[in-house]
């Protein structure tokens, strides 16, 4: 069936560089895109989200890209902190889906000292 | 910044009884889910909730599992009959989901732990 995935499971980078997080996903129906950080014993927490009309979307610190021809989600983090430390969920809207959230299974990234 | 609040933040239960978890969503959203996360695992689809009726639901989301909004403030998750598989972290969110914003808003409660015993 349709599915939203990520391709690495656990990302480690140093304090400093900046990451990157990456996503697939296979509905081409999806009108909008969210990535989550999660922290151990805690609900989602909303970073930045796009919509399927966008290609770039900047926050603070973090850049979402789509690639709509691929069907690629990426993340982008500026100068990852140790406070980034966290699991990374895409997420997608399947459009008449009653706005539930098909989330992927998540990348866990570890920031380095 | 307004939030998701979900109570009990860890509820102990026995197989076979009735759990009820509890959610306040954000006062103006209309639209309102549960999710679950079993241990490890990702973040997974339970029931939409607008307008007073459920609007879609899952396979998880079988008899054993309704939805309350009884109060007009809080959201209710009942499972009547607890089974061992029933433990994870159940998430309720809301979104207030207006036409021309850019965003949903979709906002998640920190959780209840659920651990059948």
């Amino acid at each position: 069936g349709e599915s939203v995935g990520l391709h690495l499971p656990t990302l480690s980078v140093q304090e400093g560089d900046n990451s990157i997080i990456n996503c697939a996903y296979s509905n081409s129906a999806s009108d909008y895109f969210i990535w989550y950080k999660q922290e151990s014993g805690k609900g989602p927490q909303f970073i930045i989200d796009i919509r399927s009309n966008m290609d770039k979307r900047q926050g603070q610190r973090v850049t979402v890209l789509l690639n709509k021809t691929v069907k690629h989600l990426s993340l982008q983090i500026a100068a990852t902190q140790p406070g980034d430390s966290a699991v990374y969920f895409c997420a997608e809207i399947l459009t008449g889906g009653g706005n539930k959230l098909t989330f992927g299974t998540g990348t866990q990234l570890k920031v380095e000292l | 910044e307004p939030e998701v609040t979900q109570t009990p933040s860890h509820q102990v239960t026995q197989m076979g009884q009735e759990v009820i978890l509890r959610c306040v969503p954000i006062s103006n959203h209309l639209y309102f889910y549960w999710y679950r996360q079993i241990l490890g695992q990702k973040v997974e689809f339970l029931v939409s909730f607008y307008n007073n009726e459920i609007s879609e639901k899952s396979e998880i989301f079988d008899d054993q599992f309704s939805v309350e909004r009884p109060d007009g403030s809080n959201f209710t998750l009942k499972i009547r009959s607890t089974k061992l598989e029933d433990s994870a972290m159940y998430f309720c969110a809301s979104i207030k989901r207006d036409r021309g914003q850019v965003g949903y808003g979709y906002t998640f409660g920190s959780g209840t732990r659920l651990t059948v015993v």
